[in-house]
């Protein structure tokens, strides 16, 4: 039984489309998250809503997207994609805001961009 | 501007030994200390956790020591097993914001 879920585990698309990334989790945590690796291998956050409601929102582009239609739920829709998005992205979840009992990971989503 | 560094990129020891992983920060007011293992193709795996009003928590082979005037954590596996080779992450948080900032990683190779 998979935790954190996402979908697709690899995505390669070219430079311009628009393209989302699902989460699902299974643990009835009301927190859920969105990291990007780089090439460098950090770790960053990127968004965390909190009950459907948006709690941390990095600097990103407003390209990226975050979309929670519900608590076991969190999209990340990226319009206009560029090369320098490739990169790895972790979705996670925890209960309240897991800084004590930590989050778990999803697999990751490879996006490659050409 | 890096708030969390792990300065050794990769640390190989001897099964049975101790494994010693290190972690800096920069900002006094972080008040959570987390460690994750993550091996290749799967996401971060919450290992142990420690808060600022403790300087040390166990959990099995795992232990977190925390220095909080050096600002520095490190996390002690022993005995060391083949299995624990993966790439350890140290993340420090806020309780307040439930944001973490990991740092960039460091491979542990554990040979039998």
């Amino acid at each position: 039984d998979t935790a954190v879920s996402q979908t697709p585990k690899y995505l390669v698309t070219q430079m311009g489309n628009d393209k989302s990334i699902k989460c699902e989790q299974n643990l009835g945590h009301d927190t859920m998250y969105w990291y990007k690796q780089d090439s460098k291998k950090f770790l960053k956050i990127m968004f965390s809503y909190n009950n459907k409601e948006l709690i941390i929102n990095e600097t990103v582009p407003n390209r990226f997207s975050p979309k929670s239609p519900d608590k076991a739920h969190l999209n990340l829709h990226i319009n206009s994609l560029e090369l320098g998005d490739s990169a790895v992205y972790f979705c996670a979840s925890s209960q309240d805001r897991g800084v004590l009992f930590g989050q778990y990971f999803g697999p990751g989503t490879r996006l490659t961009v050409t | 501007d890096q708030q969390v560094k792990q300065n050794s990129p990769s640390l190989s020891v001897q099964e049975g030994r101790i494994s010693i992983l290190n972690c800096d920060y920069t900002n006094s007011m972080f008040d959570y200390f987390l460690w994750y293992k993550k091996y290749p193709a799967e996401g971060p795996t919450f290992l142990i956790s420690i808060s600022s009003i403790k300087d040390k928590n166990e959990d099995g082979r795992f232990t977190v020591f925390l220095n909080k005037s050096a600002k520095h954590l490190s996390l002690h596996i022993v005995p060391s097993q083949p299995g624990d080779s993966a790439v350890y992450f140290c993340a420090v948080g806020s309780g307040n914001t439930g944001k973490l900032i990991f740092g960039q990683g460091t491979t542990l190779q554990v040979k039998p």
